[in-house]
């Protein structure tokens, strides 16, 4: 089975505080995608990341692949109430065309 | 205009109830996807069309029935479901069913058997 585990899967922090979430795995990924979805629509697109060791900046958000293209890090710099939702990251293993979807990480920033 | 859009958002069923979800994209990709996200869990992957040829069936009831008459659109016909069947169930669309590295979702239907 291959699984996308996700850590933490709970994260309550302040408005103004840094965090990072991880997503990690046995299998190799061709690319990996981060998500965010708030209650009651469907995920949406944050990033695609493709080449090991690559690092993406979107804003205050900081997406990076793994060197061996088993795991990513999402980083938040500065966290801002309208961060809060769910991040997902999800990918497509090397000998499978499915996109399968980590067990998530619901974040919830206070002011 | 929405990308993906899913009809109805909300919907209650009982058991013996026959209903259907309504999916549509207007982004001219060639391969949709149902999910099912339950509480807990991580998104599953039940079907995939491509090119409407249902290409993936993740060992899915039968209760669960899909139809792509289009490229453009997607059904699943529900009957006889189950109250563990209650879950958000949510669309999505890509440019192709292999090699794809995105997906667009909808908004979801949120399903609760009774």
């Amino acid at each position: 089975t291959q699984l996308l585990e996700q850590s933490p899967q709970f994260l309550s922090i302040q408005e103004g505080e840094n965090l990072t979430v991880y997503c990690n795995s046995s299998s190799v990924f061709s690319s990996l995608q981060w998500y965010r979805q708030e209650p009651g629509e469907g995920p949406v697109l944050l990033v695609t990341v493709v080449t090991g060791g690559e690092v993406k900046k979107l804003k205050r958000l900081t997406f990076q692949f793994g060197d061996a293209r088993k795991d990513s890090s999402l980083h938040i710099t500065a966290a801002q109430p309208g961060d809060t939702g769910l991040y997902l990251c999800a990918g497509r293993p090397y000998n499978t065309d499915k996109l399968i979807f980590g067990t998530g990480t619901r974040l919830q920033v206070f002011p | 205009e929405t990308g993906v859009t899913q009809t109805p958002r909300h919907l209650v069923m009982g058991m013996t109830n026959k209903k259907s979800l309504k999916c549509e994209q207007h982004l001219g990709h060639n391969a949709m996807y149902w999910y099912k996200q339950s509480a807990k869990k991580p998104l599953e992957l039940m079907f995939v069309y491509s090119l409407e040829e249902r290409v993936e069936n993740n060992s899915v009831p039968s209760r669960f029935s899909p139809e792509c008459p289009n490229s453009s659109h997607l059904f699943l016909h529900l009957h006889t479901l189950q109250p563990e069947d209650s879950a958000l169930y949510l669309c999505a669309s890509s440019q192709a069913a292999r090699g794809y590295t995105e997906a667009f979702f909808g908004q979801g239907t949120r399903l609760t058997v009774v």
